[in-house]
């Protein structure tokens, strides 16, 4: 595609409900990074992806975090047990390189959990 | 642990002015620098990248400086205009990952 496709753009869960975000990266891109971002901050780096691997998770705020990219390609980031300081905004970003320059971020999911 | 340090207060100017937004960073020594538009609702969108080596970089209407004895960049925008109004954000190179900053928004004004 043209861009980082992410979805849903919106996602109401309750509390204790499970979650799954989804992102297309640019056809091609060898890296794909997540970031959550809260309101009034800049993006927070979660986890990041070289093609299938999954290089880093350090950002992960606890174990119910969980994200995969099985072919190297699309990529999920499932949150179980959501709870209320899970929402924000979740971004999706992709490079050609295998560096996290001149990244093309995705409009991302807004997660709100009641 | 690393920190980078925007501008929390909004930039207000009028157009046609130069807007000059600052990044102050501790606690590390990046390979490179970056800077990032943010619409509301919008994901970042890259605009410049600073290596530690270059002291300057320009792309049309913007510039950016990077000084690592004073850690801080300067972005400066010439001529703003209008839908020059957003969030900047700085960001660093982190490795694999990018460290960003809380962002400066910026207003400008017709």
């Amino acid at each position: 595609g043209a861009g980082v496709s992410q979805s849903p753009r919106y996602k109401v869960a309750k509390r204790g409900q499970d979650v799954a975000l989804r992102c297309d990266p640019i056809s091609g891109h060898v890296s794909l990074f997540w970031y959550q971002q809260a309101l009034g901050q800049g993006p927070e780096f979660l986890t990041y992806f070289q093609n299938e691997a999954q290089l880093d998770k350090s950002g992960l705020p606890s174990d119910r975090f969980f994200a995969e990219r099985p072919e190297g390609s699309v990529s999920t980031l499932k949150i179980q047990r959501t709870q209320q300081e899970d929402s924000a905004v979740y971004l999706c970003a992709s490079s050609l390189a295998a560096t996290s320059t001149e990244a093309f971020f995705g409009q991302g999911t807004r997660l709100t959990v009641v | 642990s690393q920190k980078i340090e925007q501008n929390s207060e909004a930039l207000n100017i009028q157009e046609g002015k130069t807007a000059t937004l600052t990044c102050n960073y501790t606690n590390y020594s990046p390979a490179y620098l970056q800077w990032y538009r943010q619409d509301p609702g919008r994901g970042p969108v890259f605009l410049l990248l600073i290596r530690e080596n270059e002291k300057e970089k320009r792309k049309e209407r913007l510039k950016v400086t990077f000084d690592t004895t004073l850690k801080q960049s300067l972005f400066h925008i010439t001529a703003s205009q209008p839908a020059d109004s957003a969030t900047y954000l700085c960001a660093l190179d982190g490795g694999f990952k990018t460290i960003f900053g809380a962002g400066t928004r910026l207003f400008v004004k017709a």
